[in-house]
């Protein structure tokens, strides 16, 4: 079957702009992370959902950093007037289950550019 | 919360030759530690893990060690390939409860030159 999916792959935006990110996950799979990988600076964990639940948003990097989840599927992680240390990889991964252990599979990622 | 530091930050190797990429852990509650390898332009995928009940685990030409009470794990490439370039993240979680997050390292690139 198709694995997770993420779009844009890439995106360049300007300073102060909206972007939205989404990740459609491999079907059946409850749990749904984010991560933003920088240079040099491993994957940083945004947020969690299981279901359409956010039981950890601890990583989020700031109130301008917003995510959500629909129908236990698609998600959505939206930056509002991106700056330019917003500039990352943007990762999304889901697991079977929401269980540490049950192994997470990535997507391809969104790469954005903050001018 | 847990932190995951990871060593070294590059690695170059001559193919044949051993690898070995230690990870240190903080939360000594930690039990679950994964490894994934990213290789250019792709996604990071598992490939061994290592849970605390056990100190060592094996697959084809990879092994992960852990020590618990130096809270320190490593992995360990032998017969390296051009194929094993890559870079390969370490991570840590605690499995049970509610928390569903792994916290990985910067990761280390690995060269094996031909």
């Amino acid at each position: 079957g198709a694995g997770v999916s993420q779009s844009p792959s890439n995106k360049v935006t300007e300073k102060g702009k909206d972007v939205e990110l989404r990740c459609d996950p491999i079907s059946g799979h409850t749990a749904l992370y984010w991560y933003r990988q920088s240079l040099g600076q491993g994957l940083e964990f945004l947020i969690y959902f299981q279901g359409n639940s956010a039981p950890d948003k601890s990583g989020l990097p700031s109130d301008r950093f917003s995510a959500e989840r629909t129908g236990g599927s698609v998600s959505t992680l939206t930056i509002q007037r991106t700056q330019q240390e917003d500039s990352a990889v943007y990762l999304c991964a889901s697991s079977l289950v929401p269980r540490v252990g049950s192994p997470l599979h990535f997507g391809n990622g969104t790469r954005l550019t903050v001018t | 919360g847990e932190n995951v530091e990871q060593h070294p930050s590059t690695l170059s190797v001559q193919e044949g030759d051993s690898a070995v990429i230690k990870c240190t852990y903080s939360d000594s509650a930690s039990n679950y530690f994964p490894w994934y390898k990213q290789e250019l332009g792709k996604r990071p995928q598992l490939i061994i893990d290592i849970r605390s009940n056990v100190g060592e685990k094996k697959d084809q030409r990879i092994a992960v060690t852990l020590n618990k009470t130096a809270k320190h794990f490593s992995l360990h490439i032998t017969e390296t390939q051009p194929e094993d370039s890559a870079v390969y993240f370490c991570a840590a979680s605690i499995t049970g409860g509610s928390n569903y997050k792994l916290t990985f390292g910067k990761g280390t690139l690995l060269t094996v030159n031909p």
